[in-house]
């Protein structure tokens, strides 16, 4: 298996722009995370789906930010308009039902906004 | 709702030395204990697992047990390598609840 594939890698955007996140989880795994890290607050959970429906997303930040999943193999972070303090390397983890609690990261897109 | 608290960093050591990272948590019902461990510029990679009481997890030469009357999950490795020069995250899984992450511990091997 490829793994989780998240793209880009990195991403470079002045303040205000639109910055879309892509994940592809991997394939028969029906939950996806989306996790954001940064030095100061370490690593925090955005927003998780289970078979492609949102479940929990007390941890957006605000309503800059939106993530859809429109099929069980890909789903997207949108941040709009981004701000420099966006700045982090966002990553996507995936796992699968039955098959105990550990989830698959991807290598995560770091995001620089300027 | 369920925690995780593991020791602070960084730790230094010298290539061979022994290597404890101590980890604690909170928990109700019968969670699940990881160790992730993060390389430069990488993600999260799943080092080893323990899914019940006593059960030792293993791998690369990093053991842990899951031990139910401390609450503790240490890693472990009894010579480690620059290579191992990483940050390692405790972490919890268990029914109805969010997957828990430690803050992370930043190991650093010298040569």
């Amino acid at each position: 298996d490829a793994g989780v594939i998240q793209s880009p890698r990195h991403e470079v955007t002045e303040m205000g722009q639109e910055v879309t996140l892509r994940c592809k989880p991997i394939s028969g795994h029906d939950y996806l995370f989306w996790y954001r890290q940064t030095m100061m607050r370490g690593l925090e959970l955005l927003i998780y789906f289970n078979n492609n429906v949102p479940i929990d997303d007390s941890g957006m930040p605000e309503d800059r930010f939106s993530a859809k999943m429109p099929n069980a193999s890909f789903s997207t972070l949108k941040i709009q308009p981004s701000e420099p303090r966006d700045s982090a390397v966002y990553f996507c983890a995936s796992r699968g039902t039955g098959e105990g609690y550990e989830q698959y990261f991807g290598p995560g897109t770091r995001l620089t906004v300027t | 709702g369920d925690s995780v608290t593991q020791m602070e960093g960084p730790v230094t050591l010298s290539e061979e030395a022994f290597l404890t990272i101590n980890c604690t948590y909170t928990a109700t019902g019968y969670p699940s204990l990881f160790w992730y461990v993060q390389y430069p510029g990488e993600g999260l990679q799943l080092l080893l697992k323990a899914t019940k009481a006593d059960d030792k997890g293993s791998n690369k030469g990093f053991e842990a047990t899951y031990r139910k009357e401390t609450t503790s999950f240490h890693l472990e490795k009894g010579s480690v390598q620059v290579s191992d020069s990483a940050v390692y995250f405790c972490a919890l899984g268990n029914y109805g609840q969010n997957f828990v992450f430690g803050p992370g511990t930043r190991l650093s091997v010298l040569p």
